[in-house]
């Protein structure tokens, strides 16, 4: 069956970098578009990112573009989310999920922003 | 970015009763293929997302057939036909027609 594991989540100070990790399991993860999606405390759902089947394409919102970067190692059946120049409002859950339907979600990896 | 919007926002319901969430879009939700990406997630208290519901109204698999959507265009909603125990959680409705996808506010069900 289909397998998500985040890991990597943490403690870190603003303005400091860390990088979570994706490890999937269970289907063919080079077939497949992969996301990124956080929760902040208490509050709903907001995408960060997205990357294509082959890592080609890339995409953000406009609020962590150019601070978060999506990567992925297919040999590895992983997904990456580098942050950067973290900020007090990047405190979330921080969830994969696979393919253009949404269809697997990972059980989550917190981060946590502060000094 | 099209704005996705749940109500209500909260939803006490009584065991064995109905319960109905509504979500509507600022802009149509079909694509150029014809379908429409259209999706629902259940989040149960401490767990993390589940797809309940794909493309408006196909159930995924395991998923009860209490459970049921149905829509078109830009009105959209999710039915519970007799709440039970194990469906307390917050339900979110979630676009992914238009780029970027977008997601409901969630609405909490409980049981009254």
């Amino acid at each position: 069956q289909v397998q998500l594991v985040e890991s990597g989540g943490g403690v870190v100070q603003p303005g400091r970098s860390l990088r979570i990790s994706c490890v999937a399991s269970g289907f063919n993860f080079s077939d497949y578009g992969m996301h990124w999606v956080r929760q902040a405390p208490g509050k709903g759902l907001e995408w960060v990112a997205d990357i294509s089947y082959d890592g080609s394409k890339k995409f953000y919102p406009d609020s962590v573009k150019g601070r978060l970067t999506v990567s992925r190692d297919n040999s590895k059946n992983t997904l990456y989310l580098q942050m950067d120049s973290l900020r007090d409002s990047d405190t979330a859950v921080y969830y994969c999920a696979k393919g253009m339907l949404w269809e697997s979600w990972g059980q989550g990896t917190l981060v946590t922003v502060s000094s | 970015d099209v704005v996705m919007t749940q109500s209500p926002l909260s939803l006490p319901v009584a065991l064995g009763q109905p319960a109905s969430i509504s979500c509507r879009s600022s802009q149509s939700l079909v694509y150029s293929d014809g379908y429409t990406y259209l999706h629902w997630f259940q989040q149960r208290p401490g767990q993390s997302p589940r797809r309940l519901i794909y493309k408006v109204s196909n159930w995924d698999s395991g998923v009860p057939d209490r459970f049921s959507g149905s829509g078109s265009g830009t009105n959209f909603t999710l039915k519970i036909s007799r709440v039970e125990a194990e469906d307390v959680g917050v339900y979110y409705c979630m676009q992914a027609t238009h780029w970027p996808p977008t997601f409901g506010q969630g609405t909490k069900v409980e049981i009254k």
